[in-house]
């Protein structure tokens, strides 16, 4: 059975950095596209942040690029978002999404969710 | 930056059909996804490679696609469909996803 668990979350102050982590479980890590999927209260989902199976390719939003660092450690089947500089705008539950591996990018399992609050 | 555009809400009664659009300059070449999200849960697939199931969801749960529009059809809506439904495609060089703004399924 396939599970994501992110952890990490929590309250930050703007300018101030934290890192998300997602522990995979029941599926070959190396073999899937993963990605960061945000959604800020009462609006609607926002693409983060996608790394490649082997992690040699990563893309990101232009809202969070220069800013938020994605990676992985398929040793550990872990996935993590590394977040710089953040901003209120950046205040959200954070997803953990694997992919499919089909065309189109799309999601087949979520994680639960982990929520970041930036404020001070 | 590519654009999937949804109307905001629909509204049905139990009972009847319930369709929702997403439009994109890209969706003849990317597959489309639905998910639906309950408050307070993650999303779910409903839909995905444009018209497949997956194994779980209900059979009144449809896809189609024609063109630059896809649709997601719910048959013989039941109260515990009302949810948020978002659609996802990529972009034209199929970089990234792309997430649809969400249609609110309110069951009346």
């Amino acid at each position: 059975e396939v599970q994501l668990s992110e952890s990490g979350g929590g309250l930050v102050q703007p300018g101030g950095s934290l890192r998300l982590s997602c522990a995979a479980s029941g599926f070959t890590s190396s073999s899937y596209f993963m990605n960061w999927v945000r959604q800020a209260p009462g609006k609607g989902l926002e693409w983060v942040s996608t790394i490649s199976g082997s992690g040699g390719s990563t893309y990101y939003a232009d809202s969070v690029k220069g800013r938020f660092i994605i990676s992985r450690d398929n040793s550990k089947n872990t996935l993590y978002l590394q977040m710089n500089s953040l901003r209120a705008e950046d205040t959200a539950v954070y997803y953990c999404a694997k992919e499919m591996a089909t065309n189109g990018h799309g999601i087949d399992y979520w994680g639960q969710g982990t929520p970041v609050t930036v404020s001070s | 930056s590519y654009e999937l555009t949804q109307p905001p809400s629909v509204s049905v009664s139990p009972g009847q059909t319930a369709r929702i659009t997403c439009s994109g300059d890209a969706l003849p070449k990317q597959y489309a996804y639905w998910y639906q999200q309950k408050p307070g849960q993650a999303p779910m697939v409903v839909i995905y490679k444009d018209s497949e199931r997956p194994s779980g969801i209900p059979e009144r749960f449809s896809g189609a696609s024609s063109g630059t529009t896809v649709t997601l059809t719910i048959s013989g809506v039941q109260a515990e469909d009302e949810a948020d439904y978002y659609c996802q495609s990529a972009d034209n060089n199929g970089a990234y996803p792309v997430f649809g703004g969400g249609t609110k399924l309110t069951v009346l």
